[in-house]
């Protein structure tokens, strides 16, 4: 198992480009999320899903879009990279949502100029 | 509105003593409180988890306290080591309803010096 891949690992953007997040778990969960860390900030939930074709948003949905086609991957879409989104993000999956562990990928660092 | 709060932001402890981190919450549905950790470079992995329903949870070095009336737990690490050195998350979520997400404090940087 590989467990949740993100690519890719580090990217710089320039002011209003755009760009797609990819992520895929291979372990069958249901639930999956995005989140971004800022430091000393914590984790911050982008949006979630809770299956294919279900998607909310979280606490910081701004500026961010997303899909789930399938119950392996969910992208996360940036349409005007904004240098307030300058962050590393984080993709998350999990089982079981009470008493589950989310499982989280090694992040994608992003940068923009 | 912060609905976890931990502290403290960072935390400097010697090799061997015992590191404590502390997390209060607000919301009284909050019945899951996880802790995670976070090597540099790398994502958060859970470390250990508490429900409500007992004070205490031990696992290795690693013991969550909870005072359900304060609404408060913490994450003690006895016999600290260098290896322990990361940034540690406390969150909480409820299971109740439609909630889906974790709520997390903003981290505590612990450096163990040999």
């Amino acid at each position: 198992n590989a467990g949740v891949t993100q690519t890719p690992k580090f990217r710089i953007l320039k002011i209003g480009q755009s760009m797609t997040l990819q992520c895929t778990q291979d372990m069958n969960h249901n639930y999956m999320y995005w989140y971004r860390q800022d430091p000393g900030m914590g984790l911050k939930l982008i949006y979630y899903s809770v299956g294919a074709g279900i998607t909310d948003k979280g606490e910081v949905p701004n500026g961010y879009n997303v899909s789930r086609s399938t119950t392996e991957d969910f992208p996360l879409r940036l349409e005007l990279a904004a240098p307030s989104q300058t962050s590393v993000y984080f993709c998350a999956s999990s089982y079981f949502v009470q008493e589950g562990t989310q499982y989280f990928g090694p992040g994608t660092r992003l940068l923009v100029l | 509105q912060q609905q976890v709060k931990q502290s403290p932001q960072s935390l400097i402890v010697q090799k061997g003593g015992i590191s404590i981190i502390n997390c209060a919450y607000e919301n009284t549905a909050f019945d899951y409180f996880p802790w995670y950790q976070q090597f540099p470079g790398k994502g958060p992995a859970l470390l250990i988890a508490i429900r409500p329903d007992v004070s205490e949870k031990k696992e290795g070095r690693f013991t969550i306290s909870f005072n359900k009336s304060a609404k408060q737990f913490s994450l003690h690490i006895m016999d600290s080591q260098p290896g322990d050195s990361a940034t540690y998350f406390c969150a909480a979520s409820s299971s109740g309803g439609s909630n889906y997400k974790l709520t997390f404090g903003k981290g505590t940087l612990l450096t163990v010096n040999p």
